[in-house]
């Protein structure tokens, strides 16, 4: 069965650092890219941070360039989401997506399997 | 970065009844739109993907169409599990975005 647990949310001040990892089973990782996206409270999804198959290019959004680091351990099919001076708009539920394709530059597929979701949640 | 309006917001219907939800993109962005369904405490599943394509598993009462920056979702024949929130999602240029989302509520 195809699978994604994500893992490392908590509590954190304003400041901190965390990081999230996501466990992936049933498919062969590496022929996919990875995604984080986040639903903070009361709002709609927020693409995060993307990664290829081979992990040799990464994608953040705007709003997390320079703080948040997304990587990948292919020989560990585990993906993480390593997250600096924490904010309060980063609070969120923090969700791991498996992408249909290897790279984002074909870009008809979806994200067709998300991961339970992992709470971050940035207060002091 | 291309924005998605998605509309409704909201919409109140009853089990049966036909359901459109529509997107529109800043700019062209060909088919590379996706549909999601959220349920409150689950995570976002795909049914929709490149505008008009079922993803395997999903009953074939859902449906997309469009392209170019004009798209839209159809549910026909509400069911009761299908009270949900719904977002549209493009991947044709990062960054990607999602739509604002439509809560689908019971009348």
């Amino acid at each position: 069965e195809v699978e994604l647990l994500e893992s490392g949310g908590g509590l954190v001040q304003p400041g901190g650092s965390l990081r999230l990892s996501c466990a992936a089973s049933g498919f062969t990782f590496n022929n996919y890219a990875m995604i984080w996206v986040r639903r903070a409270p009361g709002k709609g999804l927020e693409w995060v941070s993307a990664i290829i198959g081979s992990g040799h290019a990464t994608f953040y959004a705007a709003s997390v360039q320079g703080r948040f680091t997304i990587s990948r351990d292919n020989s560990k099919n585990t993906l993480y989401l390593q997250m600096h001076d924490l904010g309060a708009d980063d609070t969120a539920v923090y969700y791991c997506a498996k992408y249909g394709g290897y790279a984002l530059t074909y870009y008809y597929y979806g994200l067709d399997v998300w991961g339970p979701g992992t709470t971050v949640t940035v207060s002091s | 970065d291309i924005q998605m309006t998605q509309s409704p917001s909201s919409l109140s219907a009853s089990v049966g009844d036909r359901v459109t939800i529509t997107c529109r993109a800043s700019q062209s962005i060909t088919t590379s739109v996706n549909w999601y369904q959220e349920k409150p405490g689950k995570a976002p599943s795909l049914l929709i993907y490149a505008a008009s394509n079922l993803q395997p598993g999903v009953p074939s009462r859902f449906s997309g169409s469009g392209s170019g920056t004009d798209f839209s979702f159809t549910i026909s024949g509400l069911q009761p599990e299908d009270f949900a929130t719904y977002y549209c999602h493009q991947t044709y240029n990062i960054p990607w975005t999602f739509g604002q989302g439509t809560r689908v509520e019971v009348k």
